[in-house]
Formats: structure tokens, C-alpha cells, sequence
């Protein structure tokens, strides 16, 4: 069984702080994506990983997937109080997604 | 692209009674959808895995009888919970995954939150 294991699963700091979500994993998968998700709604994707190695960028938030494809990393640099929510990691397994417990992060003013 | 919508939204019905809930892709066909369902301050837990014109797949588990996919065309799957009781009050969100998804990604529904009294 393919299990991802996120942390830290609470996460509160203070508006401007710097801070990093982990995803890690025994197994490799095809993919990494990492989702946003706000109270009452679905998860939105934010990132897809493929490549062992890759980093990519979206605006203040830096994702990185492991050089063995079993773990990533979520980088959100100057933390403002809209990126409050709950971030999820998913690995591609072979016919589904495999996802982690979730990262309640919330940014106080 | 790749909008996935569900009805309702919510819903509260009365124990014993059945309630659907339709996930429907909007501009791109899939070939596969997902039912996940979200307890409070959790994660999500895939329940099964629907094939257009297919039985699906349910995780181990996940009562088949109790709650029944349909996916009868390439933009709509339903999942019915029937004879619900209040334990199944949850958050139920669905995914698809189509022909052009690239890396495997699924598009996820605005969930459904369904409320048993």
C-alpha cells in the first residue's frame, strides 16, 4: 500500500513568516500534485511534479520533488493571511491518487 | 477547461432515505471519475473509481450496496447513498480524469455536503 505521510498537519504563524510543507513517501510515483483547498469547496491544483529533481514556481510558493520521485516539497516564502487553507499532497499510484493527511495552514495578520 | 460541477451542493434528508448526488464534466469528456468522500479536518478518502459504461471499483471497505455509481456517459457519474443514516454525513467530492489530462491529473467537483438527521 502506497502511503504519502504530510507535515507538519497544523501549521500557524504570522503574516510575512517563511514556511515549508513536507510530503514524503517509501514509494516512487509518476507524480506529485499539491492542492489548495478552501472550507466548503474541492481542491483546487495548484502544481504537478513529474520529473525527479524539478522545482517549480508559482509566485511567492516554490515546489521541489525529490530526486527519487518518493517525496516533495511545499516552500511558501513572506506567508500572507490569504494563503490560509488546507494544502494537500497526491501521488500519481498506479490507477489513483494517493493523498496525504492535509496541511492546516493558517496565516494570522 | 476542465470544470467539474456537482448537484447539489448540499443536502439534508431524513434517515433512511436515498439521496443523489450527479458529478458532471463540463468541457472535456472523462473517461474516469473518482467519489471521494472528506470528514472534518481530514483528508480525502478515495470510496471508488467509475469507468464510462463499466461497474466501479470500490475501495476495500467501501459498501457497494449501500452506495451505487452509475456512469453512464462520458460527462456524468452519480453516486446514490442509499437507505442513508447519519454516519453518513460527510463531504462527497468527486474528480474526472479525461482523454487530454496530462500527468494523470484530476479535476475535482466543489464537493457536496450531505447532512442525515
Amino acid at each position: 500500500t502506497q502511503l504519502l505521510e504530510q507535515s507538519p498537519q497544523f501549521l500557524s504563524i504570522q503574516e510575512g513568516e517563511n514556511l515549508t510543507v513536507y510530503c514524503n513517501s517509501s514509494s516512487v510515483f509518476s507524480s506529485l500534485q499539491w492542492y489548495r483547498q478552501e472550507p466548503g469547496e474541492g481542491p483546487v491544483l495548484l502544481v504537478t511534479v513529474v520529473t525527479g529533481g524539478e522545482v517549480k514556481k508559482l509566485k511567492r510558493l516554490t515546489f521541489q520533488f525529490g530526486d527519487a520521485r518518493k517525496d516533495s516539497s511545499l516552500h511558501i516564502t513572506a506567508a500572507q493571511p490569504g494563503d490560509t487553507g488546507l494544502y494537500l499532497c497526491a501521488g500519481q499510484g498506479a490507477q489513483k491518487l494517493v493523498f496525504g493527511q492535509g496541511t492546516r495552514l493558517t496565516i494570522n495578520p | 477547461g476542465a470544470v467539474v460541477s456537482q448537484h447539489p451542493s448540499w443536502v439534508i434528508c431524513k434517515s433512511g432515505t436515498s439521496v443523489k448526488i450527479e458529478c458532471r464534466s463540463l468541457d472535456f469528456q472523462a473517461t474516469t471519475m473518482f467519489w471521494y468522500r472528506q470528514f472534518p479536518k481530514q483528508s480525502l478518502m478515495l470510496m471508488a473509481t467509475s469507468n464510462e459504461g463499466s461497474k466501479a471499483t470500490y475501495e476495500q471497505g467501501v459498501e457497494k450496496d449501500k452506495f451505487l455509481i452509475n456512469h453512464a456517459s462520458l460527462t456524468l457519474s452519480t453516486l446514490t447513498v442509499t437507505s442513508a443514516h447519519p454516519e453518513d454525513s460527510s463531504f462527497y467530492i468527486c474528480s474526472a480524469h479525461g482523454r487530454t489530462s496530462g500527468n494523470n491529473e484530476q479535476f475535482f467537483g466543489p464537493g457536496t455536503r450531505l447532512t442525515v438527521l
